[in-house]
């Protein structure tokens, strides 16, 4: 089976700018979190999804959205892009969305802002 | 709440030695823990999880952590490391069956010294 994928791989963007990151989790699971791993950092939670609907949201400004599709894939949407954005953004898939399920994580999305 | 700390972000082995990773947990219910590794310009990869059966965790790799409530720790052992353990290790808490988010600590980067 395939794991958490994520596009693109590498994104460089100019601030001020918009960017989408998207994800699609293992098959058959339900629900979706986007994390924000900035370097020398562990990840930050940004969002949870289960079931198209959001769960939760971490501390991160309204720049920061996101939402889920019917076949459980999401897109994490930001806008008016900061320096400070640049991270690695990770997506992690899960098969419900309690707290007791382990998180399968993507690859990441390097965001660059300059 | 949740939060977690790991206590040292470099740790520094020889190949064949006992690995010991440290991380103290808060958490104001029962808590569910999880240790990921990560190995450059890669997601994270579970290692391993705790959710309030045995307390003496294995998990992949030779890798096992023991809950300790009294202690709120949950430590990661392995008791050879091999050059290919080299990687960035992550502690996670996540709190509640109520779709909560995981909490990461800052990470601990392990050396393994041939």
């Amino acid at each position: 089976d395939a794991g958490v994928t994520q596009s693109p791989t590498h994104l460089i963007k100019t601030r001020g700018q918009h960017v989408t990151l998207r994800c699609s989790p293992i098959s058959g699971h339900k629900s979706v979190s986007w994390y924000q791993q900035v370097l020398g950092q562990g990840p930050q939670f940004i969002f949870q999804y289960y079931e198209k609907e959001e769960r939760g949201r971490g501390n991160f400004p309204d720049r920061f959205s996101a939402r889920q599709f019917p076949n459980y894939s999401s897109e994490l949407n930001v806008n008016a892009l900061l320096l400070g954005d640049s991270a690695l953004y990770l997506c992690a898939s899960s098969l419900e969305g309690q707290g007791t399920y382990e998180q399968y994580f993507g690859p990441g999305t390097r965001l660059t802002v300059t | 709440a949740q939060s977690v700390t790991q206590l040292g972000s470099h740790v520094s082995v020889s190949e064949g030695a006992l690995v010991l990773l440290r991380c103290n947990y808060s958490s104001s219910v029962p808590p569910y823990l999880f240790w990921y590794v990560q190995y450059p310009n890669q997601g994270l990869q579970l290692l391993l999880k705790y959710t309030s059966a045995a307390t003496l965790v294995k998990g992949i790799n030779g890798f096992e952590a023991e809950f300790k409530k009294s202690e709120t720790s949950f430590h990661l052992t392995k008791p050879s490391a091999h050059m290919s353990d080299a990687a960035e290790y992550f502690c996670a808490v996540s709190g509640s069956n109520n779709f909560n988010k995981f909490y990461f600590g800052s990470g601990t980067k392990l050396n393994v010294k041939p």
